[in-house]
């Protein structure tokens, strides 16, 4: 297995454009996925496939990949996108799941 | 609408075993596109996946190496369920158990649509 290394923490102020970043050495291989979690709640699937959004999450999320680095962007970040954001993505050698450690967003 | 609704005990001494279900609503556990999974959160750990089962023809298990030697996943088809077993447990496996349906859009590349509610687990005398 390998790791996918995430910032413990964003901040930013509403209506401002946030981005969490997520790396690890298998990335430019394989998918990679983002799940948003609030207190108290299961994780959601907002990002899928690098890119995709499934159906339900707003356009103000949006996902990038390039090189071992990928990013989660939140576009005019509200209030209500204050929540712990993980990165997932598959092991090359081996059918296991990854998850990165997570990103607390605050919204200031 | 998909629904997963998780059953079990929220405590659980040291050296048993943790048994948890999942009753699946709105798809099957012999679905052909799917996976069904086990994936724990705890502070010290994080996110962690523990292993899946899915049925293509016949049913495959993959479990996390961490848990490989202590860990069943089993399908239950008159029930459309499946559950978790994992023996042996100690405080380290004090989590928050989940119950997850995997899609996979590549060969070994998996990621989880749907989530149950969680089921707190403490292991404890």
């Amino acid at each position: 297995s390998y790791d996918l290394t995430q910032p413990p923490s964003v901040s930013v102020s509403p209506g401002q454009t946030a981005r969490i970043t997520c790396s690890g050495d298998a990335l430019p291989k394989q998918y990679a996925y983002w799940y948003q979690q609030k207190p108290g709640q299961a994780p959601v699937l907002v990002i899928y496939k690098d890119s995709e959004r499934p159906s339900g999450i707003p356009e103000r999320f949006s996902g990038s990949s390039s090189g071992t680095t990928v990013t989660l962007t939140i576009s005019g970040v509200q209030a209500e996108d204050e929540a712990d954001y993980y990165c997932q993505s598959a092991d090359s050698s081996d059918t296991s799941v990854v998850f990165g450690g997570g990103t607390k967003l605050t919204v200031l | 609408q998909v629904q997963l609704q998780q059953s079990g005990p929220g405590l659980v001494k040291p050296s048993q075993t943790l048994s948890l279900t999942c009753a699946i609503s709105g798809d099957s556990v012999s679905s052909n596109s799917a996976a069904w999974n086990w994936i724990r959160q705890s502070p010290s750990r994080g996110l962690e996946w523990l292993g899946r089962t899915c049925y293509r023809s016949k049913w495959y298990n993959d479990y996390a190496v961490s848990v490989k030697s202590r860990i069943t996943i089993n399908p239950d088809t008159s029930k459309n369920q499946f559950s978790l077993q994992l023996n042996s447990v100690t405080p380290e496996d004090t989590a928050v158990y989940y119950c997850a349906r995997g899609m996979s859009p590549a060969p070994t590349n998996w990621y989880f649509d749907l989530w149950g509610r969680g089921t707190l687990v403490t292991v404890s005398s």
